[in-house]
């Protein structure tokens, strides 16, 4: 069975600084694996993914991520966060159609002046 | 281009009750499912279809029941409402045709059972 996990339930960064958030995962095959973020009373929104091809994926809003095989990992990274990036992320599995997706229990991001 | 569209946006059940939650997609996808979200556990597949009159059991699919008439909707119903299924519901839509997608999510209901 597909698994994920995202080992930070919340991370606290101030703004301008780097960001990583972790995720790792279990499955069988090749897998698509996403990115989604939540804003408060908000639905997803998908930040990026990964299908197949290139490992490091650029996403929306200056996100990115890389896939790493060897790891089973698919971290999420921004150069230097906005106050507006404050939300939770979620980090999620998939295969075939997508019908059945995987998801972490995610993490909140606060963002500090 | 409206997308994933679920009604109602909030609700309030007693205990006992009925209801469905309605999602509709006009982005002729295949694939539509439903999830439900509790703090700190993500989102839980409840229900899936792949195709008109062809829908499955997800990880959480107790007191739910789904069906597929449309390729546009995909409603969910609980059958005896209950306090442990206050959640937020997500429905999600994928998969046009052969081409790879991403699951796209509908804004939620909020429900409340008291």
């Amino acid at each position: 069975a597909q698994s994920v996990t995202q080992p930070d339930i919340h991370i606290t960064v101030s703004e301008g600084a780097s960001l990583e958030l972790r995720c790792n995962y279990s499955y069988g095959a090749t897998p698509y694996l996403f990115w989604y973020v939540q804003s408060p009373g908000q639905g997803l929104q998908l930040l990026l993914k990964y299908f197949s091809g290139d490992t490091l994926v650029q996403g929306i809003k200056g996100f990115e991520a890389e896939f790493k095989r060897s790891q089973s990992s698919f971290n999420l990274r921004k150069p230097s966060v906005h106050w507006s990036d404050a939300a939770e992320y979620f980090c999620a599995v998939g295969a075939g159609g997508n019908e059945k997706l995987t998801f972490g229990t995610g993490t909140r991001l606060t963002i500090i002046p | 281009n409206a997308g994933v569209t679920q009604t109602p946006k909030f609700q309030v059940l007693k205990t006992g009750q009925s209801m469905t939650l309605q999602c509709a997609q006009d982005m002729n996808h295949e694939y539509m499912s439903w999830y439900r979200q509790d703090p700190g556990m993500g989102l839980r597949l409840i229900h899936y279809s792949v195709g008109a009159g062809i829908t499955d059991q997800g990880e959480v699919p107790n007191g739910y029941n789904v069906s597929r008439s449309t390729t546009e909707d995909f409603p969910l119903r609980l059958l005896s409402a209950a306090p442990s299924q206050t959640s937020v519901y997500f429905c999600a839509s994928s998969y046009l045709q052969g081409v790879k997608t991403e699951a796209f999510f509908g804004q939620g209901t909020r429900l409340t059972v008291v």
